[in-house]
């Protein structure tokens, strides 16, 4: 069964102080890694999506990241604005058809100034 | 549109009620999808469309919950005789189809409270 566990569960920062979250996955053969904002009262934004090991992407602050066994999204000097949960979702690879997304129960984020 | 669209975006009933939500997708996306966000839980998959069908409903929580998609554009999704653990929020996405690399574009969500 895929899974994906996400760590912290919450992060206080301190506006400037990066920091990195962690997803770590399970899943027979990896289609697809997708990450989204999400913040309150609102549906999830998407942020990235990551393919295979090794490959990195990138917008403003965040930074995403991709290993066989987990993704880690690196937020360099956040602003308030960052403040958010932060999911992470994966797709297997199969031969045919729709794989649908799995979730992780997402990071929360505070960022004070 | 320019987004995925939801109604209503609250809504609050009684036990053994019926409820629909309803959806509008981004226009020219021929994939739908259904999720529910449980306090503390992660996004649970229910049902998409590709098109007006629904290839797989097996993520749908009983069958009390239904749900459909017409001319391609709009779902409802239809919850009969709510229980108390209905709760939650209903978030609806769209994608340009379901089974190529095509990332999905969440709407605002109804929340719903069963009382």
């Amino acid at each position: 069964e895929d899974q994906v566990t996400q760590s912290p569960e919450a992060l206080r920062l301190q506006e400037g102080e990066s920091s990195s979250l962690n997803c770590s996955y399970t899943v027979s053969g990896l289609r697809g890694l997708f990450w989204y904002r999400q913040d309150p009262g609102k549906g999830p934004e998407f942020l990235f999506t990551l393919y295979s090991a090794g490959e990195e992407k990138e917008k403003e602050r965040l930074k995403a990241t991709l290993t066989k066994k987990e993704s880690f999204l690196h937020i360099t000097a956040p602003k308030p604005e960052d403040s958010a949960t932060y999911l992470c979702a994966v797709q297997a690879r199969r031969n045919t058809g729709f794989q649908k997304l799995v979730f992780g129960t997402g990071t929360r984020l505070l960022v004070s100034p | 549109g320019a987004g995925v669209s939801q109604s209503p975006s609250n809504k609050v009933t009684e036990k053994g009620k019926d409820v629909e939500l309803r959806c509008d997708p981004i226009s020219g996306h021929t994939a739908l999808y259904w999720y529910r966000q449980s306090l503390g839980q992660g996004l649970e998959f229910l049902i998409y469309f590709q098109g007006n069908s629904a290839p797989d409903k097996s993520g749908l929580p009983s069958d009390r919950f239904s749900a459909e998609r017409t001319g391609g554009s709009v779902s409802t999704l239809t919850i009969q005789r709510t229980q108390q653990e209905d709760s939650a929020v209903y978030l609806c996405a769209s994608s340009l189809e379901a089974t190529s690399y095509n990332e999905q574009f969440f709407g605002p969500g109804t929340r719903l409270t069963v009382l």
